[in-house]
């Protein structure tokens, strides 16, 4: 069974400082794996994903996430933090074979100025 | 692009009352349909999903039902609500045949209170 395990539950960081919110998961099969970003009383928007080719994965507010296969981990970071990236961060698998995707517990990120 | 509506936004309801919860999809067709609750520090827990009409696969035992009466409607109900019931009811769709699941798109959620 898959699982996802997102290390820290609160990472509060300064405005312009570097953040990187640690995700790691299980599987025994190919996956597909996610970020999503949740506002206060909001549903979850995706951030960004790996599917296959480049490990490297970019979103177009400056964060990005590595896919490490052997040590089964996708941290997503970002060089320099700004008040309005102050939310909760979802790390997700989806298995290659089945039409469930399985959430990590949230990072909550606070910018402070 | 897939749209969701979802409604109440909020809802409080007395332990022992019934609940019905409705959510559905604009801009796609046969959709994988979910439920997730939120609870506070615990993340997103996948309650049913949907590959289909009529299809319901349900993730943990619990006080809860769901339903799926046409294609792009996912309805969540229960007979008798608990105070555990509590909680973020997302409804999400993703796009997927069962090769893997490459994105998923939720709803604004309805904020359960029982009291």
């Amino acid at each position: 069974a898959q699982s996802v395990t997102q290390l820290d539950s609160q990472v509060p960081v300064f405005e312009e400082a570097p953040v990187e919110l640690r995700c790691n998961y299980s599987s025994s099969v190919s996956v597909y794996l996610f970020w999503y970003v949740q506002y206060p009383n909001q549903g979850l928007q995706l951030l960004l994903k790996y599917l296959s080719g480049s490990t490297l994965v970019e979103s177009i507010n400056g964060f990005e996430a590595e896919f490490n296969k052997s040590q089964t981990s996708f941290h997503l970071r970002k060089p320099s933090v700004h008040i309005s990236d102050t939310a909760e961060y979802f790390c997700a698998v989806s298995d290659d074979g089945g039409f469930k995707t399985i959430f990590g517990a949230g990072t909550r990120l606070f910018v402070k100025a | 692009s897939q749209t969701i509506h979802q409604w109440p936004a909020t809802l409080v309801q007395p332990v022992g009352s019934p609940l019905s919860l409705e959510c559905t999809v604009e801009g796609t067709s046969n959709p994988n349909l979910y439920w997730y609750r939120q609870a506070a520090g615990r993340g997103l827990q996948l309650l049913f999903y949907s590959v289909g009409i009529g299809q319901i696969s349900s993730e943990v035992p619990q006080n809860l039902s769901a339903s799926r009466p046409q294609d792009r409607q996912f309805i969540l109900s229960s007979k008798k609500l608990l105070l555990s019931d509590s909680g973020f009811y997302l409804c999400a769709t993703s796009t997927g045949t069962g090769g893997g699941q490459t994105e998923a798109f939720f709803g604004q959620g309805t904020r359960l209170t029982v009291v």
